[in-house]
């Protein structure tokens, strides 16, 4: 079956540390990959996304992210992460127009 | 650019009421719209998936006489709660998405929140 999997539901960094997100797909081919954050009450904002070509995607905010079909990882990264990067973060692949989300990871963020 | 709108941001209405939420997309038209509910700390789930024109598919275990989906416009979709009870209440979500050219990528209008009491 496909899957988005997350598995840190819970990250805390201090400010100015980088920043590595996971998220682990299983598809029957390579799926679209989205990542989004939410930040509390709010809709998710698109942050960056891979469909083909470069592996390593570079988005907003100074987030990027690595497509690594060997490990079916697409991971997200920020050198250096700021008080106003504190949200909820959701990985999400997709093969047709359909996304399915991971279970998200929430990032606090220390001064 | 891809901007989705919802109204309203929050209602609170009585148990056995109907309650109609729009999603818009503002500056481009979508080929298709999705539903979404977010339970507290959770993630989103599917409801249904609507295209301009043609009835709404549904995920399994939703409802389709309770969460009505009208998609008048190629920029315009409504969720309709009928007859709603506290249970209903969630944080509803609808996206638009521009079709598999783009990636499938889906922009997300702000939220609705349902309370029911």
């Amino acid at each position: 079956a496909q899957s988005v999997t997350q598995p840190d539901i819970h990250i805390t960094v201090s400010e100015g540390a980088s920043l590595e997100l996971r998220c682990n797909y299983s598809y029957g081919a390579t799926p679209y990959l989205f990542w989004y954050v939410q930040s509390p009450g709010q809709g998710l904002q698109l942050l960056l996304k891979y469909f083909s070509g470069d592996t390593l995607v570079q988005g907003i905010k100074g987030f990027e992210a690595e497509f690594k079909r060997s490990q079916s990882s697409f991971n997200l990264r920020k050198p250096s992460v700021h008080w106003s990067d504190a949200a909820e973060y959701f990985c999400a692949g997709g093969d047709t127009d359909k996304l399915i989300f991971g279970t998200g990871t929430r990032l606090q963020v220390f001064p | 650019g891809a901007v989705v709108s919802q109204h309203p941001s929050w209602v609170i209405c009585k148990s056995g009421t109907s309650v109609k939420i729009e999603c818009r997309s503002l500056d481009f038209q979508a080929t298709t719209m999705f539903w979404y509910r977010q339970f507290p700390k959770q993630s989103l789930m599917l409801m249904a998936t609507s295209n301009e024109g043609s009835k709404a598919t549904y995920e399994q275990g939703v409802e389709k006489d309770k969460f009505l989906i009208n998609h008048a416009s190629l920029t315009l979709s409504t969720l309709t709660v009928t007859s709603a009870h506290p249970e209903d209440s969630s944080f509803y979500i609808c996206s638009a998405g521009t079709g598999t050219s783009d990636g499938g990528a889906q922009f997300f209008g702000p939220g609705t929140r349902l309370t029911v009491l």
